[in-house]
């Protein structure tokens, strides 16, 4: 089946600059990959998803590039806020995703002030 | 609209002992998940159904049985609950949109400890 790997596990930044999430999924038959923000006591939320057909997808601060040749994917966050901070998981999954996710196991986003 | 929504919200079991968490969603998806998430682990699919009157196993199926008998609920059950399932169960729910592609909804939890 499918393996997601996410690092690193934590990362700190300084309030303003920005932070990079990094996946590598092992099946190359997936094709829907999506970014949950995960905030302590909370449900994971979808943030950003991108579809294999597509390199990269952008929205507001926050975008994410796909590499299929490498199998791997990233997050990027620029301008970092306070409200950034929380649990950041990636996901794969054949068949867009109605199959289920197979997830990485989350970084954690400190943002310092 | 509710969303999703799980029930119960937190339950402590002792060794042996059965229940079943019920996830409802009103927002008339075909597809629904469990999940459970652990300390460092991520989240991880336990059983998942493409609809009314189907499931399917997912990655971490063992100790878990689940019924989909309505297309608006997904109920999953522990038999006889050992301390391995203490854990925070998501369920979620979506449905196709631009073509195959599913976002999916997740519920507020249902945090399981099992003594």
């Amino acid at each position: 089946g499918e393996n997601v790997e996410q690092h690193p596990s934590t990362l700190s930044v300084q309030e303003g600059d920005s932070a990079v999430i990094k996946c590598t999924y092992s099946d190359s038959a997936s094709n829907y990959f999506p970014w949950y923000k995960q905030e302590l006591g909370k449900r994971p939320q979808l943030i950003i998803d991108i579809r294999s057909n597509v390199g990269e997808k952008k929205d507001q601060r926050i975008a994410v590039t796909l590499n299929k040749t490498a199998k791997h994917f990233s997050l990027h966050i620029t301008e970092t806020q306070p409200e950034d901070s929380a649990v950041y998981f990636c996901a794969a999954s054949m068949r867009g995703g109605a199959d289920g996710l197979t997830f990485g196991k989350g970084t954690h986003l400190i943002i310092q002030p | 609209n509710a969303g999703v929504t799980q029930t119960p919200k937190f339950r402590v079991l002792k060794t042996g002992q059965s229940m079943t968490l019920l996830c409802a969603q009103d927002m008339n998806h075909e597809y629904m998940y469990w999940y459970r998430q652990d300390p460092g682990m991520g989240l991880r699919l336990i059983h998942y159904s493409v609809g009314e009157g189907t499931t399917a196993k997912g990655e971490v199926p063992d100790g878990y049985n689940v019924s989909r008998l309505k297309k608006q609920n997904f109920l999953l059950g522990l038999e006889s609950a050992a301390p391995s399932q203490t854990s925070v169960y998501f369920c979620a729910s979506s449905s196709p949109r631009g073509g195959s592609y599913n976002e999916q909804f997740f519920g507020p939890g249902t945090r399981l400890t099992v003594l």
